[in-house]
């Protein structure tokens, strides 16, 4: 995998719903995966940064985990609700590189 | 402590015209980077700036160019404007030796006409 892929692309849930997103990326030289998540109109807002093999985070209800030999990171939402909807995003750092490759963002809208 | 702030949040240009996008850093980050992302795309990296020197580049074309002030705060000029231009552009901040550690602003929506 040469470049950073997240899917799905988009997804609808409805409220209570627990749902999860990949994200892909180029397992050689591998430093870091950000996840981030981005309201509309806002700044996107950091979620995890994940650098060991292994890596498991959490955040209320949300979770990610890190896979570097495979080259992923799944992203859970449980018990999905309104105020989660938003574009999340993953970005991949390589080692010797500070500059970031983003995925296109799976977009989640989570309906009451 | 004040988030990244960029102005203007919205702008309207004609094809030719140029453009200059501002960004004001985390106060204490020297770093700055600037993204577009235009419909379906990720975040592309366009440039970034480290005490007033561009230190990285992106592969976008000549027209887009950048600056740093001796106060950190950052701008993003784009000249000949195309429509393909049209984008959202975000410019991050993070401190020195916390390079992967990006915060980001809201972004200016630059529509070309």
């Amino acid at each position: 995998i040469l470049n950073v892929e997240q899917s799905p692309q988009s997804l609808h849930v409805q409220e209570g719903d627990s749902t999860n997103f990949t994200c892909s990326f180029p397992s050689s030289n591998f430093y870091a995966l950000h996840w981030y998540r981005w309201e509309t109109a806002k700044s996107p807002e950091a979620l995890f940064v994940m650098t060991l093999n292994g890596d498991e985070k959490k955040k209320g209800r949300i979770s990610a985990t890190l896979n570097t030999k495979e080259g992923y990171s799944y992203l859970y939402i449980k018990g999905s609700q309104p105020e989660d909807s938003a574009t999340y995003l993953c970005a991949s750092l390589m080692r010797g590189s500070y500059i970031p490759t983003f995925g296109r963002g799976t977009s989640l809208i989570v309906h009451p | 402590k004040a988030g990244v702030t960029q102005t203007p949040r919205y702008l309207i240009k004609t094809r030719g015209q140029q453009v200059t996008l501002s960004c004001s850093p985390i106060s204490g980050h020297r770093s700055v980077s600037w993204y577009q992302q235009t419909p379906g795309q990720g975040l592309q990296f366009l440039f970034e700036y480290f005490s007033e020197t561009q230190r990285n580049k992106g592969n976008f074309p000549g027209r887009f160019s950048g600056r740093q002030f001796s106060n950190s705060r950052s701008e993003m000029n784009v000249s000949t404007l195309e429509l393909g231009d049209s984008a959202l552009y975000l410019c991050a901040s993070s401190l020195e030796g916390q390079e992967y550690e990006q915060y980001f602003g809201p972004g200016t929506r630059l529509t070309v006409t």
